[in-house]
């Protein structure tokens, strides 16, 4: 069965610093999702990916799949308090000619003021 | 506007007790689903529907009962509740069904059980 693996569980960051998080995969990733989670609320949509090599940007988060399309990484450039939350990363996943998705443990971020 | 939305949004019952989360999507979109979040934050698939036809069953006890009364609704029955029912349910759709759509979801149902 397909797992994502995101990397590290847990990160604390002084504002204005950049950070990564990652998300692998053993298997190929046909369609990998970025989602951000605040306490007491849902999943906010951040970005999809498909293509390998393929990143996109929005605000100071860029997400990118890489060629083998077995990993995504997200960056968030000069974080702010604003940023923190639970980051999750979900892939695409056929099962019995249905489709899912299938999420990581999720990040969860801390910025320090 | 919420584009989805669930009710109730805290749900405190004793064990053995049937209660019903509902959950209404303003989006136009064909398919929706319902997720179950543990304490460890796992989120985890338990049911999608496709134009109000199940799509995904993943091996949920069958004390959990969706309903689908059209596209725009997908209600979570749960008769007999249990402790290990407690967890954050999330309702989420998206346009159509397949692997490159974006879900979107909802606030999330903290369901606690006594």
């Amino acid at each position: 069965s397909q797992e994502l693996e995101q990397s590290p569980q847990s990160l604390i960051v002084q504002e204005g610093k950049n950070l990564t998080i990652n998300c692998t995969s053993s298997k190929t990733l046909y369609g990998l999702y970025w989602y951000k989670q605040k306490y007491g609320e849902g999943l906010i949509f951040l970005m999809m990916l498909q293509k390998g090599g393929e990143e996109k940007s929005h605000e100071k988060i860029t997400a990118k799949l890489d060629e083998k399309k077995q990993q995504s990484s997200l960056h968030i450039t000069a974080s702010q308090p604003s940023h923190a939350g639970i980051y999750l990363c979900g892939a695409a996943k056929t099962q019995g000619g249905s489709e899912k998705l299938v999420f990581g443990k999720g990040t969860k971020l801390t910025v320090n003021p | 506007d919420t584009a989805v939305s669930q009710t109730p949004k805290y749900l405190v019952t004793q064990m053995g007790n049937d209660k019903s989360i509902k959950c209404e999507q303003n989006l136009g979109h064909d398919t929706m689903y319902w997720y179950k979040q543990d304490s460890k934050k796992f989120l985890k698939i338990m049911f999608s529907y496709n134009n109000k036809e199940l799509i995904i069953n993943e091996t949920v006890p069958n004390r959990f009962s969706p309903k689908s009364p059209d596209k725009a609704h997908l209600n979570l029955h749960i008769n007999s509740l249990e402790l290990g029912d407690s967890a954050v349910y999330f309702c989420a759709s998206s346009q159509v069904y397949g692997r490159d759509q974006p879900q979107h979801f909802g606030d999330g149902t903290r369901l606690s059980i006594l």
